[in-house]
């Protein structure tokens, strides 16, 4: 079965990290390009950082220089370091297959910043 | 960042009536413009690409059209696995950005 399932979310404190993980299953992940997606309820749905196949990642302004994209092939997993967090980064965060049209998505992990 | 504005912001509708949400863009994003479903507690789905092209095991009721600025996004038939939350997002430019979403409910 083609899925994605993400794990390591939780509750931390402001300037804590957190590594989230999204092991893929029918598909490899080196091959393709994935992306991160977090959603609020105050500000809905947002782009956080993407992966191409080759290497090149992008990051949102919010979260650049503080969360970084990678992926580890032997794993087929897909991961978000995420640095320096604050109050504002509490969301869902989903990994997704693609960039521009994301057609596979995971269930999604939540993320709580907060003393 | 290119703003996308959805409309309305939620609707109630019975089923059987056809349903019509538009995503209006701040800027000329050309055909590069997806429509998502989320269920309620689910991750969005992909519903329609490139504007109306219908993503692979999506149901023939839904369609989308539109280029530039203004686009629309139909349910021919509401059904009942069809309530949730539907957004739109585009992809001309980065950021790739997501519209408000639009709470679609029976009525």
């Amino acid at each position: 079965e083609v899925q994605l399932v993400e794990s390591g979310g939780g509750l931390i404190q402001p300037g804590g990290s957190l590594r989230l993980s999204c092991a893929a299953s029918g598909f490899t992940v080196s091959s393709s390009y994935m992306t991160w997606v977090r959603q609020t309820p105050g500000k809905g749905l947002e782009w956080v950082s993407f992966i191409y196949s080759g290497g090149n990642t992008n990051y949102a302004d919010s979260v650049k220089g503080r969360f970084t994209i990678s992926r580890d092939n032997s794993q087929n997993t897909l991961f978000l370091q995420m640095n320096s967090l604050r109050v504002e980064d509490t969301a869902v965060y989903y990994c997704a297959r693609g960039v521009n049209t994301l057609d596979l998505w995971g269930q999604g992990t939540l993320v709580t910043v907060s003393s | 960042d290119i703003q996308l504005t959805q409309s309305p912001s939620s609707l109630s509708a019975s089923l059987g009536d056809r349903v019509t949400i538009t995503c209006q863009a701040g800027q000329d994003v050309n055909i590069y413009l997806n429509w998502y479903q989320q269920r309620p507690g689910k991750a969005p789905k992909l519903l329609i690409y490139d504007a109306s092209d219908l993503a692979t095991g999506v149901p023939s009721r839904f369609s989308g059209s539109g280029s530039g600025t203004d686009f629309t996004f139909t349910i021919n038939s509401l059904q009942p696995e069809d309530i949730g939350t539907y957004y739109c997002q585009q992809y001309d430019s980065l950021p790739p950005t997501f519209g408000g979403g639009t709470k679609v409910e029976v009525k």
